[in-house]
């Protein structure tokens, strides 16, 4: 089966950092990806991690280590609009699937 | 620009009816598509997979004759639920991947409402 596993519920500053953290136990693994969802839409991709080690796009960052299982997304210089909930999913073995975590509800206050 | 659509945003059906939700990819052919179910404060959920011209693949748990998948098209996939009921209100989303990308494509899904 497929594990995937997040915090589900975040608060944070505007103007700071925030990680948010994945888990995953899977029977096949062929990436993790980050996506962000606001209520009522479909998820927009933010980010894609295969190998380990850090990917940087802009305020936006995404660490891979497939020996723990472990993934997380940074986010810099919060803004109110990065309030959204956000999904870790990873791809299996079955090269086009992909599974979802439960997602985090990141909260950005004044 | 969006690279998949899916019809309609919206419906409101009566329950015991079938609702037809449509899934296109644009511009590009899609010989596999994605169908995810997502309740309230949920994640997505992987209901199956629509593979153009053979039959689709339902994930465990899925009722296959309760949720109809055609493939008819290399751009267009169809989910009918059939006789619905208010447990059946969801948020369907449907995916697919391009080839020679990594990225997964969401349509900008279908709020489906049982009375």
């Amino acid at each position: 089966g497929q594990n995937i596993d997040q915090p589900t519920e975040m608060t944070a500053t505007e103007g700071a950092i925030v990680q948010i953290n994945c888990t995953y136990q899977t029977s096949g693994f062929n990436g993790l990806f980050w996506y962000q969802q606001h209520a009522g839409e479909a998820p927009t991709f933010l980010s894609y991690n295969v190998l380990d080690g850090l990917e940087e796009k802009g305020r936006f960052s995404s660490f891979l280590s497939r020996s723990k299982g472990y993934s997380y997304l940074l986010l810099k210089e919060l803004q109110m609009k990065d309030s959204a909930s956000y999904l870790c999913a990873v791809r299996g073995y079955n090269f086009n699937k992909f599974y979802f975590g439960s997602g985090t509800k990141l909260n950005v206050k004044p | 620009g969006a690279v998949v659509s899916q019809h309609p945003s919206r419906v409101i059906c009566k329950s015991g009816t079938s609702v037809k939700i449509e899934c296109r990819s644009l511009d590009f052919q899609a010989t596999t598509m994605f169908w995810y179910r997502q309740f309230p404060k949920q994640s997505l959920m992987l209901m199956a997979t629509s593979n153009e011209g053979s039959k689709a693949t339902y994930e465990q748990g899925v009722e296959k004759d309760k949720f109809l998948i055609n493939h008819a098209s290399l751009t267009l996939s169809t989910l009918t639920v059939t006789s619905a009921h208010p447990e059946d209100s969801s948020f369907y989303i449907c995916s697919t991947t391009r080839g020679g990308t990594y990225e997964q494509y969401f349509g900008p899904g279908t709020r489906l409402t049982v009375t």
